[in-house]
């Protein structure tokens, strides 16, 4: 039972270059999420989706693009990276959306470093 | 807006003592909290979860929390560390009525434990 998967698990990219974290679910979640945890400021969520072909805006969306063409994977994509973006990254996903009624399972991280 | 503030950023206990993480939180609303735990290089993890039922919430692992309304926490509590409960943890606050898209993470505590 894999639950949620995160690739890859490191990478390290000059500044200006692109690249796409996939994350795979396969417990047939509607809801998905992608967060970056800082040292010293928790995590903050960079966008969600709550369904297949839908995506939104979190609170930290500047320089990201999301993508949820199939259910079971969110991509999220730097098109031209920034020092600022070295962080782990996280994906996460829920049966509902109600944070009362529901649970988050979270991969097990993404390290990208920006040189 | 709804904050939350863990009090200590490193707890260090020796194995077979109590442990106390500490969180105060700020909410407008009736809040939903949350303990998740995170074990190196690993995700997330939901230890327990108060959701205005019982004021005492058990969790995985032997680990409880107490909300009180008045003093605005939300402390865990576990009777006798184990080397294993070794990792940091983050108190996680939502309104009720809100999904999990606006979770508020504290910045957590790392808790040390020693033979």
């Amino acid at each position: 039972n894999a639950g949620v998967t995160q690739t890859p698990k490191f990478r390290v990219l000059k500044t200006g270059q692109s690249m796409t974290l996939l994350c795979a679910q396969d417990m047939n979640h509607e809801y998905m999420y992608w967060y970056r945890q800082d040292p010293g400021m928790g995590l903050r969520l960079i966008h969600y989706s709550v369904g297949e072909g839908t995506t939104a805006k979190g609170e930290v969306p500047d320089g990201y693009n999301v993508s949820r063409l199939k259910k079971q994977n969110f991509l999220l994509g730097l098109e031209s990276a920034a020092p600022s973006q070295t962080s782990v990254y996280f994906c996460a996903s829920s049966y509902t959306s109600g944070a009362n009624t529901g649970e988050l399972f979270f991969g097990e991280g993404s390290r990208l470093t920006v040189l | 807006a709804q904050s939350v503030t863990q009090l200590d950023s490193h707890v260090s206990v020796s194995e077979g003592t109590p442990v106390l993480l500490r969180c105060n939180y700020s909410s407008s609303y009736s809040p939903s909290l949350f303990w998740y735990v995170q074990h190196p290089n690993k995700g997330l993890q939901l230890l327990l979860k108060y959701t205005s039922a019982a004021t005492l919430v058990k969790g995985i692992n032997g680990f409880e929390a107490e909300f009180k309304k008045s003093e605005t926490s939300f402390h865990l509590t576990k009777p006798s560390a184990h080397m294993s409960d070794a990792a940091e943890y983050f108190c996680v606050v939502s309104d009720q009525s809100t999904g999990f898209q606006k979770l508020v993470f504290g910045t957590g505590t790392r808790l040390l434990v020693s033979p």
